[in-house]
């Protein structure tokens, strides 16, 4: 079965510098939620997305930003990178956020891991 | 808002044997969802197994079930015969309705070891 896309699965930079990380959900799945997991620590949810229009946002810095496009893939832009930006940045995907759905596992991609020098 | 608990931060097990994972949670929702997920080394975030808040039968697949204690806010998570391949980080979690429905609150983790 088709599972969760997320390129590039390792990425360094820079101080300052901008990273865009991509997700492509499972197909079908219109919503699309993104968590950062810093070394020894539980994942965060920082935004999702339903039918490209942003749903819930958590504890996302301003630097970053984000959005779903019409084929409903998703990026999360990260400017001005800090070294406490360094973590693993998971893409999750689900099938719709009606409250009674019994499709709503959220199935998790691989990861991209982020080291800012 | 959400708030989950996992009080133990490592737990071992022998091959073939029987391991509890515990998991407490707190929540206002009145629609939930509560799941386990599994990290091994590779970090990957692989689901175990959920369970509707809606639902009295604690839900089971295969060697995992959990025991589902609402009024107690309790999740706990049953591996029988445990196999190596179940050595692992594992996360309990909830999801809620309304406004927040979907997004994930996790507990601090718990580290499986599982001996020979």
């Amino acid at each position: 079965a088709a599972g969760v896309i997320q390129s590039p699965r390792h990425l360094i930079k820079e101080k300052r510098e901008t990273a865009t990380l991509k997700c492509y959900p499972i197909p079908r799945h219109d919503t699309v939620y993104w968590y950062q997991q810093g070394p020894g620590q539980d994942p965060q949810f920082l935004i999702s997305f339903y039918e490209k229009m942003q749903s819930d946002k958590g504890s996302i810095p301003d630097r970053f930003s984000a959005q779903q496009f019409s084929d409903y893939h998703s990026e999360l832009n990260m400017s001005s990178l800090e070294l406490g930006d360094s973590a693993l940045y998971f893409c999750a995907s689900s099938l719709g956020l009606h409250p009674l759905a019994s499709t709503d596992t959220q199935y998790f991609g691989p990861g991209t891991r982020l080291t800012v020098l | 808002a959400q708030t989950v608990t996992q009080s133990q931060p490592e737990m071992s097990v022998q091959e073939a044997e029987t391991v509890t994972l515990s998991c407490t949670y707190d929540t206002s929702e009145s629609d939930y969802y509560l799941f386990w997920y599994k990290q091994p080394p590779s970090r990957q975030m692989i689901l175990v197994i959920r369970q509707e808040a809606y639902k009295q039968q604690n839900a089971t697949e295969n060697r995992f079930s959990v025991n589902f204690q609402k009024a107690a806010k309790s999740f706990s998570l049953k591996i029988s015969d445990s196999q190596l391949g179940d050595a692992a980080m594992y996360f309990c979690a909830s999801s809620g309705g309304g406004t927040s429905y979907g997004k994930l609150t996790f507990g601090q983790g718990t580290i499986l070891t599982v001996h020979p």
